[in-house]
């Protein structure tokens, strides 16, 4: 079946601090969405990226959609507090009902 | 973005006993979701439900479960007879455009 695979598993970082995380795939997504989960809360829908090569920023964030359409970075800048998480990847396949395969997630720690 | 809510918030069961969790979108939406989260593991797909009717399912979602939406609003997700290892966090999510939103989950826990 289709997987991502999601790097790093975990980060530790200085506040004020850039981090950086990644998703690659063997199989293409149309459709590429990063979230981040707060404990025992749903997934929170951050940036959506559409089309191969498309860079899209949402505040800090910064995230683009590779060009062989299998995979996606997400860049966060300036880190504070607040964005300690678990960050996911999500590849929709339109084919399938628009299901989402999801990567195993990067834990964000943010010392202040 | 698109309010989801779930009820409830948690639930904690008897192995073998039926639990119906529920999922209600404020506004109206086509497709509907429901995946799975054990403990500390990503997100998992279970079925997608468009126009009253599954249109994708995974290879968790066997006889023991099923989806419905009885009253046009309310959609629900039913596992018959829980194992311990149906224990996770359930989320619904409805589909905007090509987004999808999620609500907050339902914790179930099989004893």
């Amino acid at each position: 079946g289709q997987q991502l695979n999601q790097s790093p598993q975990s980060m530790f970082i200085q506040e004020g601090e850039d981090v950086s995380m990644n998703c690659t795939s063997s199989s293409i997504f149309n459709t590429w969405l990063w979230y981040k989960q707060d404990p025992g809360e749903g997934p929170v829908l951050l940036i959506a990226l559409y089309k191969a090569g498309e860079l899209t920023s949402n505040g800090r964030l910064t995230a683009q959609f590779g060009i062989t359409r299998k995979d996606s970075f997400l860049n966060i800048s300036a880190s504070i507090p607040s964005d300690v998480g678990i960050y996911f990847c999500a590849g929709l396949v339109y084919n399938q009902g628009g299901k989402l395969i999801f990567g195993q997630g990067t834990e964000l720690s943010v010392k202040p | 973005e698109p309010e989801v809510t779930q009820t409830p918030s948690h639930q904690v069961t008897q192995m073998g006993q039926e639990v119906i969790l529920r999922c209600v979108p404020i506004s109206n939406h086509l497709y509907f979701y429901w995946y799975r989260q054990i403990l500390g593991q990503k997100v998992e797909f279970l079925v997608s439900f468009y126009n009253n009717e599954i249109s994708e399912k995974s290879e968790i979602f066997d006889d023991q479960f099923s989806v419905e939406r009885p009253d046009g609003s309310n959609f629900t997700l039913k596992i018959r007879s829980t194992k311990l290892e149906d224990s996770a966090m359930y989320f619904c999510a409805i589909r905007d455009v090509n987004e999808q939103f999620f609500g907050p989950g339902t914790r179930l826990t099989v004893l």
